[in-house]
């Protein structure tokens, strides 16, 4: 079956860095996702790595894939305030995108 | 400006009446996408469609009705079948299936 396990809260010191993990089950995914929800809005893509990709780095961004475990983390380095959010992995399966039940991030002053 | 827009923002109906939500995209986009977002419970998909006059059901469809009839289209009826209607609503639409999905703004509809 398809599910996506995620760590409902993080929390982490300004400055410091942030590491969201997350758990996928279908091997089938093409692409990999991380989306970025604030407080009453939309999701937004923050990044997505391709399924042949073992890391991808993206400014303050980094996504590995270690796809033997199917697991999917992202780093955020030097997390500032405006990096509080909901963040959420997704898989792509067959036609249909999954979504994890997202990770809220904190930051402490 | 290219864009998926939801409205509106804010809804709210008596229990027992059936509520249409819009989703509007000018992306040129095949595939469009209605999510549930509840507390603690992430996003469940309930209604998904890949091509214009198809559509499947999601793991929550029950209680939602959908329509494709426009490529640029994808509204959600929340019927009184609903048991439980009240929730943020989200739609997004991608390229395709697999590709990375654009999300509306969101609908939070309350039923009292």
């Amino acid at each position: 079956g398809e599910d996506v396990e995620q760590s409902l809260f993080l929390s982490v010191r300004e400055g410091d860095s942030s590491v969201i993990n997350c758990t996928y089950t279908d091997s089938s995914s093409t692409y990999l996702y991380w989306y970025k929800q604030e407080p009453g809005a939309g999701l937004q893509l923050l990044t997505y790595i391709f399924s042949n990709m073992d890391m991808k780095q993206d400014q303050r961004l980094t996504v590995l894939l270690n796809k033997k475990d199917k697991h999917l983390s992202l780093r955020i380095a030097d997390t500032q305030t405006g990096d509080s959010a909901i963040y959420f992995c997704a898989e792509s399966p067959a036609s249909k995108i999954i979504f994890g039940k997202g990770t809220r991030l904190h930051i402490l002053p | 400006d290219g864009g998926i827009t939801q409205s509106p923002k804010y809804l709210f109906r008596k229990e027992g009446q059936n509520v249409t939500l819009s989703c509007e995209q000018n992306l040129n986009h095949d595939a469009m996408y209605w999510y549930r977002q509840d507390p603690g419970q992430g996003l469940r998909l309930i209604y998904y469609s890949q091509i214009v006059n198809d559509f499947q059901k999601g793991d929550i469809a029950e209680g939602y009705s959908v329509s494709r009839e426009k490529k640029e289209s994808f509204p959600l009826t929340v019927t009184s079948a609903q048991k439980n209607p009240t929730a943020f609503y989200l739609c997004a639409s991608s390229i395709s299936g697999v590709h990375e999905a654009f999300f509306g703004q969101g609908t939070r509809l309350t039923v009292v």
